[in-house]
């Protein structure tokens, strides 16, 4: 059975630094994998994902993943946290038919 | 293009009773998954529906049930209510007919079981 583990409950980098999101995977079959964001009060919103291909994966507001199959890690990053990224971020793999698996998710604190 | 709209936003219940709550998909969207979120389970696989079959279910007890219309429209049912369903119930709707995982959230029912 496929499943995430996203390492950290709580993250906090300060304006500016690099923001990194570990999540890594358990899947016997290659695995789709997506990372969402969840601003408070709100759904999720997909920031990226990887299926094929290219294992460096860019998203939205400047976060990119690498697939990396011999770690079985896909980690979340942005070279430079903004105020506005604070939010809540999951990490989720495909199990089925438009049914994801998702991590316990990562609250991302940015301290000006 | 309107996203997808879940109603009611926020609603209390007490033990025992039931609840139905709804949710219209992106216009063209024919798949609507459910997810259970709660701060214990973080988020959980209800089910998903595909032209009014559904296609996958997840780990919940009978209980909870779902359907879906002819218009891709959906709802979701708890019957007997219990103090652990208290959580944010999330439609998700996606327009491709194959596994994308692509899913476009709503921003869900927060159901309140005193």
């Amino acid at each position: 059975a496929q499943s995430v583990t996203q390492l950290g409950s709580h993250v906090s980098v300060s304006e500016g630094a690099l923001v990194l999101l570990r999540c890594n995977y358990s899947s016997s079959v290659p695995p789709y994998l997506f990372w969402y964001v969840q601003y408070p009060n709100q759904g999720l919103q997909l920031l990226l994902k990887y299926t094929t291909g290219a294992t460096l994966v860019k998203g939205i507001n400047g976060f990119e993943a690498e697939f990396k199959k011999s770690e079985t890690s896909f980690h979340l990053t942005k070279p430079s946290a903004h105020m506005s990224d604070a939010a809540e971020y999951f990490c989720a793999v495909q199990t089925g038919a438009n049914n994801l698996f998702f991590g316990t998710g990562t609250r991302l604190t940015v301290i000006p | 293009k309107a996203g997808v709209t879940q109603t009611p936003r926020y609603l209390i219940k007490t033990r025992g009773q039931q609840v139905t709550l709804s949710c219209s998909p992106i216009s063209g969207h024919r798949s609507v998954s459910w997810y259970q979120q709660t701060p214990g389970q973080g988020l959980q696989f209800l089910f998903e529906y595909f032209s009014e079959t559904q296609r996958n279910k997840g780990n919940f007890p009978g209980r909870f049930s779902g359907r879906q219309f002819s218009n891709s429209r959906s709802e979701m049912n708890v019957s007997t209510l219990e103090l652990g369903d208290s959580a944010l119930y999330l439609c998700a709707s996606s327009l491709a007919t194959m596994n994308t995982g692509e899913l476009f959230f709503g921003e869900g029912s927060r159901l309140t079981v005193l």
